[in-house]
């Protein structure tokens, strides 16, 4: 998992609530990402964030939020909006969001709604 | 489209025994391919990144080979062990205007019998 810490590791929430997926990494990295891994589907990219104070969306943004204010943090909020929740959610860093990269990935949040 | 298919969807072995893990992608522009190992629950582990260059690469017991001609990949597992069980992911990654999209395959899914 490098250096890369998610939390918490299991997550419920009832329908209509916003939750907060916290992401944090002490490699020194200046891109983050958040995917979302659903059984028989391969990583889908919700949000990234190349530099500090700056993020792009991603494929399925919609219902999701995210802020980077600070380099090693990376917040998923997961709104009340998003149809439908339930899923393993993975953040990432890498050095640099071009090129030859690696992307470390942290040990990974379950959301389960209620 | 770009896609990423692996085959097959799951296998089993016999501990000690080889295997092959197969990956046909039409990603396009193509920058690299990665295979990641992902323990249940757990997030993904790099394995190998192959550039359009590289054929061949080895990381301990595994050898990752790239065709860039037929787009295809193949990871070889060599005198596995209980500890390889798990879900094995080709990845391969779209340059775009400096950044690095990362195409998912849903995984084999590896289970090392005793």
């Amino acid at each position: 998992d490098g250096g890369i810490t998610q939390s918490p590791k299991y997550l419920f929430r009832k329908e209509g609530q916003n939750v907060t997926l916290s992401c944090e990494q002490n490699l020194n990295h200046d891109a983050m990402y958040w995917y979302r891994q659903d059984p028989g589907q391969g990583l889908r990219l919700i949000y990234y964030s190349q530099i500090v104070n700056d993020f792009q969306k991603g494929d399925i943004a919609e219902g999701y939020s995210v802020s980077r204010e600070k380099k090693e943090s990376f917040p998923l909020t997961v709104t009340s909006a998003q149809k439908n929740p339930t899923a393993f959610y993975l953040c990432a860093s890498s050095m640099s969001s071009g090129g030859y990269n690696e992307q470390f990935f942290g040990p990974g949040t379950r959301l389960t709604v209620l | 489209k770009n896609q990423v298919e692996q085959s097959p969807q799951s296998l089993i072995i016999l501990e000690g025994k080889n295997c092959t893990l197969q990956c046909n992608y039409t990603v396009s522009p193509f920058s690299n391919l990665r295979w990641y190992k992902q323990d249940t629950g757990r997030g993904p582990v790099s394995l190998t990144i192959m550039t359009f260059s590289e054929n061949t690469k080895s990381n301990g017991r595994y050898t990752a080979t790239l065709d860039a001609d037929t787009k295809q990949s193949s990871l070889h597992i060599t005198a596995s062990q209980l500890s390889d069980s798990a879900s094995y992911i080709c990845v391969v990654s779209r340059e775009n205007t400096g950044f690095q999209k990362l195409v998912f395959g849903t995984g084999t899914r590896l289970l090392v019998s005793p």
